[in-house]
């Protein structure tokens, strides 16, 4: 059974700090992704990533997938309240069409 | 809004009750999912349609029997359902079930059994 196991799962920061959200499993992945969901909304798709070693940027968020496709660390720049909410990162083993979820951390950026 | 709605958005029922969740999705999807989300778990896939046929069933207890009408409606009936099925149950479609289609969830249905 393949598992992605998310650290930390609690996380309280200050705005302005950075920090950085990991997402870690035994098992490759053909692609991998990453989530924000906030209280009350369902998961919003932030990126998905594809190939080992590969690193993409959406704003202050910089996602990297690890080499050997098993594992993937997003970082966020200068937190705002705004990053507050659930990241969940999703993996799709290989030959299959489905994503398995991770175990979540809960960020939550105070003022 | 993410073109995914779903009703209601808060249900609380009896062991011994029926009810259904609704999800429609504005999209003009052909895939649609239905999710468990629980507290102390992550995200658990439970049904999959493509083209209103079911391809996935996770091992779901049939307390839980999906319905899918047309390409746009999902349905999740519900009976004689345990206090551990309380959770959030959310509504997802996407495009197809290709890797790199990207799935549009609902913003849930939170459940309580009592």
């Amino acid at each position: 059974t393949q598992l992605l196991e998310q650290s930390p799962q609690f996380l309280s920061i200050q705005e302005g700090e950075n920090l950085t959200v990991y997402c870690n499993s035994s098992s490759v992945f053909s692609s991998l992704q990453w989530y924000r969901q906030e209280p009350g909304e369902g998961p919003v798709l932030l990126v998905t990533v594809v190939t080992g070693g590969e690193v993409k940027k959406l704003k202050r968020l910089t996602f990297q997938f690890g080499d050997a496709r098993k594992d993937s660390s997003l970082h966020i720049t200068a937190a705002q309240p705004g990053d507050t909410g659930l990241y969940l990162c999703a993996g799709a083993g290989l030959g299959t069409y489905k994503y398995i979820f991770g175990t979540g951390t809960r960020l939550k950026v105070l003022a | 809004e993410t073109g995914v709605t779903q009703t209601p958005r808060h249900l609380v029922m009896g062991m011994t009750n029926k009810k259904s969740l609704k999800c429609e999705q504005h999209l003009g999807h052909n895939a649609m999912y239905w999710y468990k989300q629980s507290a102390k778990k992550p995200l658990e896939l439970m049904f999959v349609y493509s083209l209103e046929e079911r391809v996935e069933n996770n091992s779901v207890p049939s307390r839980f029997s999906p319905e899918c009408p047309n390409s746009s409606h999902l349905f999740l009936h519900l009976h004689t359902l345990q206090p551990e099925d309380s959770a959030l149950y959310l509504c997802a479609s996407s495009p197809g079930t290709a890797l790199a289609d990207t799935q549009y969830f609902g913003p849930g249905t939170r459940l309580t059994v009592l």
